[in-house]
This record gives structure tokens, C-alpha cells and sequence, in this order.
């Protein structure tokens, strides 16, 4: 069965630093790339970046750059997202998805984890 | 503010057909193509409409996707009431090197 299991909860301070998995199963990771996206509470979805599960290649979006890293573990099968500093503005449900092995702007996301909560606060 | 601008609402009774609007530019939609999420309140989202216009297996033919120039739609033709959900178009866009998404159209049926 094609799925993605990720972690969970994580309630975190801010300037903290959260790393949610994301661990697939089904298929290998060489195949595909992941693609992380978050929703903030009562608001739409945000493309966080990508990485390739074959090359390890990643982009990110300009947004979260440079507090961000994507990862992969082909032992485990599954994709790390690490994000840094984090505010309140972080809080949200973070989502991994399956997308192209070798482009991000390739292939619609067609599995999706089933989202961690990350919770930021004082 | 979202890069795709979609109705915050949509609303029909059962049997209705239902249109859901996405207007983008040239260096997204104008230029890649756009898939379609539904989102049930809780749950994460689902891949409903690929490539503008392809259903997924498993999604019911009552829905269909197109696409013209800057803008694409999402048609629901005999709404049910397990329609009723969140739907999300997104696009690549080439300028910000990045994928957009619109801000979502809660469809809901009366």
C-alpha cells in the first residue's frame, strides 16, 4: 500500500528548531521526490520546497529559505524537513507529499502524509 | 495573499453543476499546467484533477478540469453532498521558481 506515516505533535518555543518525518512505504524514495507544504490554522496551503529522493537535489521556497533543510535517509525510506527559528507565525500542519523524482514543476502531488501539527509558542 | 485567486465560496443543491475559478498569469497557469486538491476539514489533502484536466483513479467522472490561457476551472456536474469539501488549484510558476497555490473554495451544498 502506497502511504506516508509522519511524526507527531511537536509544540515547540519559539527560536526553536523542529524536524518532522516522514516515512514512506510502498515504493522506494529513489523513485520520487517529496514536496513539504504547510497550512496555517484556518488558512490555505503553502509550498514549502522539494527534494529529490534520487539525488538528494532540493529547492526551497523564497519564503522559509535559509531556515529550512530537506532531507533523505534511503535506510529508512523516508524524508526529514528541519525548519529553524521558529514564531508563532510557524505554527501550522505540516504536510509531506510524494512529486517528480527529478524536476519540483513536474507531477502533481499524489500521496500525501497524513500532516504534523506544530504548534509554536511561549 | 494567494499567487492563484479562486471564489473563497461556491454553493449549489444536489444535482447542480458548480464551477470553481482559477486565475493566474502568464508565468503560471498561462505557461504550466494546474492540478486540483480536495480537502475535507481535518483531513490532508487529496490530488483530485492532474495535468488540468485528468482524473485521478477512484475520483468520480461528475468532476472535470480545464484549462484557458491565465485561468482554469474545476467543473462539478450533479453536485452531491460528498461534495462538500475544500477544493485548492495549484500551478508551477516559472517567475518565483516555485509552486502557487490558490487560496481555496469551500463548496457547499445547500
Amino acid at each position: 500500500q502506497l502511504q506516508l506515516v509522519q511524526s507527531g505533535v511537536e509544540v515547540k518555543k519559539p527560536g526553536a528548531s523542529v524536524k518532522v518525518s516522514c516515512q514512506a512505504s510502498g515504493y522506494s524514495l529513489f523513485t520520487h521526490g517529496f514536496i513539504w507544504v504547510r497550512q496555517a490554522p484556518g488558512q490555505g496551503l503553502e509550498w514549502m520546497g522539494w527534494i529529490s529522493g534520487y539525488n538528494r537535489k532540493t529547492k526551497y521556497a523564497e519564503r522559509v529559505r535559509g531556515r529550512v533543510t530537506m532531507t533523505t535517509d534511503p535506510s529508512t525510506n523516508a524524508a526529514y524537513m528541519e525548519l529553524r527559528s521558529l514564531t508563532s507565525d510557524d505554527t501550522a500542519v505540516y504536510y509531506c507529499a510524494r512529486g517528480s523524482r527529478d524536476k519540483p514543476k513536474i507531477l502533481a502531488f499524489d500521496i500525501w502524509g497524513q500532516g504534523t501539527v506544530v504548534f509554536v509558542s511561549s | 495573499q494567494s499567487v492563484l485567486t479562486q471564489p473563497p465560496s461556491a454553493s449549489g443543491t444536489r444535482g447542480q453543476r458548480v464551477t470553481i475559478s482559477c486565475s493566474g498569469s502568464s508565468s503560471n497557469i498561462g505557461n504550466n499546467l494546474v492540478n486540483w486538491y480536495q480537502q475535507f476539514p481535518g483531513a490532508a489533502p487529496k490530488l483530485f484533477i492532474y495535468s488540468s484536466d485528468e482524473r485521478p483513479s477512484g475520483v468520480p467522472d461528475r468532476f472535470s478540469g480545464s484549462k484557458s490561457g491565465t485561468s482554469a476551472s474545476l467543473a462539478i456536474s450533479g453536485l452531491q453532498s460528498e461534495d462538500e469539501a475544500d477544493y485548492y488549484c495549484a500551478a508551477w510558476d516559472d517567475r518565483l521558481d516555485a509552486w502557487v497555490f490558490g487560496g481555496g473554495t469551500k463548496v457547499t451544498v445547500l
